[in-house]
């Protein structure tokens, strides 16, 4: 079936970009998301780029979309003690339901 | 405030309990979802309902049942609870099945 996968931990410096890299295997893949878990809550959507595009820019947060090599990058400028958190990584198709996660990316900021 | 509500926040059931979570949508919003997480495993899907009155399987639907009540409401039973369906599960909801998901704050089950 389907699998996305991520690197289950990183660990940056205060200031410090981050970059949280994803692969996924479906080639017919149409939205890609990027989540966000802070301890005892649901999960917040981040941002998400079309399959069509290479790059999305949100205030601290771009994301590149490297569609020929199926992998999908967030980096975070200027990393504060808040973006820790764990990061998910996720894919959609055209018509779907079925959105498939990925096991998530534990993100530690040291101060 | 507008968001997806689930109860309750946490549960404990011996083996063999049912038990109902609801969660409830006041975004309007015609598809939903529950998904259970597992440390290391990422979301796992179980039922989804794209639309009111629709409800299909997921990648784990075996010991779960689902009810689309209305288009705010979205229940997931266990007929007959087992220490494997210990797990926190998500309630979600979508405009439609693109767009990204907004979440609710989770149920924490707990199976003896």
């Amino acid at each position: 079936g389907e699998d996305v996968e991520q690197s289950l931990f990183l660990s940056v410096r205060e200031g410090d970009s981050s970059v949280i890299n994803c692969t996924y295997t479906d080639s017919s893949s149409t939205y890609l998301y990027w989540y966000k878990q802070e301890p005892g809550a649901g999960l917040q959507l981040l941002t998400y780029i079309f399959s069509n595009m290479d790059m999305k820019q949100d205030q601290r947060l771009t994301v590149l979309l490297n569609k020929k090599d199926k992998h999908l990058s967030l980096r975070i400028a200027d990393t504060q003690t808040g973006d820790s958190a764990i990061y998910f990584c996720a894919e959609s198709n055209t018509g779907g339901f079925k959105t498939i996660f990925g096991a998530g990316t534990r993100l530690f900021v040291k101060a | 405030n507008a968001g997806v509500t689930q109860t309750p926040k946490f549960q404990v059931l011996k083996t063999g309990q049912s038990m109902t979570l609801q969660c409830a949508q006041d975004m309007n919003h015609n598809s939903m979802y529950w998904y259970r997480q597992d440390p290391g495993m990422g979301l796992r899907l179980i039922y989804y309902s794209a639309s009111e009155g629709t409800t299909d399987k997921g990648e784990v639907p075996n010991g779960y049942n689902v009810s689309r009540l209305n288009k705010r409401e979205f229940s997931l039973r266990l007929e007959s609870a087992a220490p494997s369906q210990t797990s926190v599960y998500f309630c979600a909801s979508s405009v439609s099945g693109q767009g990204g998901y907004t979440f609710g704050s989770g149920t924490r089950l707990t199976v003896v």
